[in-house]
Formats: structure tokens, sequence, C-alpha cells
């Protein structure tokens, strides 16, 4: 299956510097969406790109999209303890079918 | 309160003792998915449903089958569980026929034994 691939797997910083995640994907996208999960929880949606768009910011986030490179980068500023949890991309192109990564495991440490 | 509820939470059985994992959706969505998660591999998509007595295999469907007979309730059906299916079970739903945002349900810890 043609996975997304994140990186890094997972990171750890300090309260108060910025968090990047990665996400690559193989095919072409209609959208590509960020999700959030605390330990072994639902899924939460947080922001979504669309394949038109380059850039948009929901509060201290920030996703970058390069469909020539097939990439995108979530962003997450000032980070907080609270911010702690697994990241994961979702690739959208059409139908029904959407590709997660393997997801990025973020750390803050107070 | 919109929400995806999924039962049983927790559920331990044995090799071939069939099951089925209830989902269902109270936004009206006409989207509805089912995943499982396994350490390492992300989520990966087991079936999904585009809308009533519509469903399509997504990544990983061999032995499990799924049917929507109603717009809310989308049930996941292990007719002969073996132990690689034991793994987190999430049932998630969208609105329209475009998928912008999935609201996703507690999720189903499944082991078989």
């Amino acid at each position: 299956s043609q996975q997304g691939e994140e990186d890094p797997q997972a990171l750890s910083i300090q309260e108060g510097e910025n968090a990047t995640m990665n996400c690559s994907y193989k095919t072409s996208i209609n959208n590509l969406q960020w999700y959030r999960q605390n330990s072994g929880r639902g899924l939460v949606h947080l922001i979504l790109i669309r394949s038109n768009e380059r850039e948009k910011h929901s509060g201290r986030l920030r996703v970058t999209l390069d469909t020539s490179k097939k990439s995108s980068s979530l962003l997450i500023t000032a980070s907080r303890a609270a911010d702690t949890a697994s990241y994961f991309c979702a690739i959208y192109a059409q139908g029904g079918k959407l590709i997660f990564g393997q997801g990025t495991e973020l750390s803050v440490k107070p | 309160e919109a929400q995806v509820t999924q039962n049983p939470r927790y559920l331990i059985t044995v090799t071939g003792k069939k099951l089925t994992v209830t989902c269902s959706q109270n936004m009206n969505h006409e989207y509805m998915s089912w995943y499982r998660q396994d350490p390492g591999l992300g989520l990966r998509q087991i079936y999904y449903s585009m809308n009533v007595e519509v469903t399509d295999k997504g990544d990983v469907p061999e032995g499990y089958k799924v049917s929507r007979k109603e717009k809310r309730n989308f049930p996941l059906i292990l007719e002969s569980p073996s132990p690689n299916q034991t793994s987190l079970y999430f049932c998630a739903s969208s609105s329209g026929q475009v998928i912008y945002e999935q609201y996703f349900g507690p999720g189903t810890r499944l082991t078989v034994t």
C-alpha cells in the first residue's frame, strides 16, 4: 500500500520551542489532513490543506504543502506540555480512500 | 453532542469466534470508515462507505466484513477472528463526498487469543 511517510518518528523538545514534523506521499492529492492522537484515544482533526494551497495557519499551527516534492510540514509554535501526543498526516486523493502516515510522537517537556 | 460511538471498547476473544464491533454516528454523515492501528504502522483503512448500501475495500480488508443498512451505523464483522487481528480499531465519519475532516470514535481494543 502507498502509505504516507512521516519523520521524525519521535521528537522531544522543551516547552516554548517549536516542533516541526514532515509528511511525504506518493500520489496526487485532493487535500492533506493532520490529526492528533492522545495516548491510544481517538484521533482529532487539526488542520487541512488543499492541493492548490501552499500554506495555512490555525492558532499555533502552521501547515505547508509542496506538491512538486509531494511533501507537507506541520509546525507547532511555542509548544506546551499539553501538546504531547502523536501526530498523523492523512493523504486524500479521491473517493473514500485515505492513507495515513506512521505518525510522529511528540514529547514536550515542562 | 456530535459524536461517533463504538462498542465494545475492549474485547478479548478466542480464535474463530465471530464478533461484531458496532459504530454509530449522530451527525447524519454520508461517509464512514474503519481503521486498524498497530504499533509502527500508523492507521490502515479496512473498509469505507460513501453512503447507505455503498461499501468498498480499503488497504487491509482481508478477514473483515462490513454493512451499511442505515446511515448512522457501520458495523465491522470478524467472521473468524485470528490472532493477527489483535489491534486497536477506530471508526470515523465525515460529511459529503469529498473527505475534508473525519470524526473518530474512541477506539475498540481487540485481543484475539
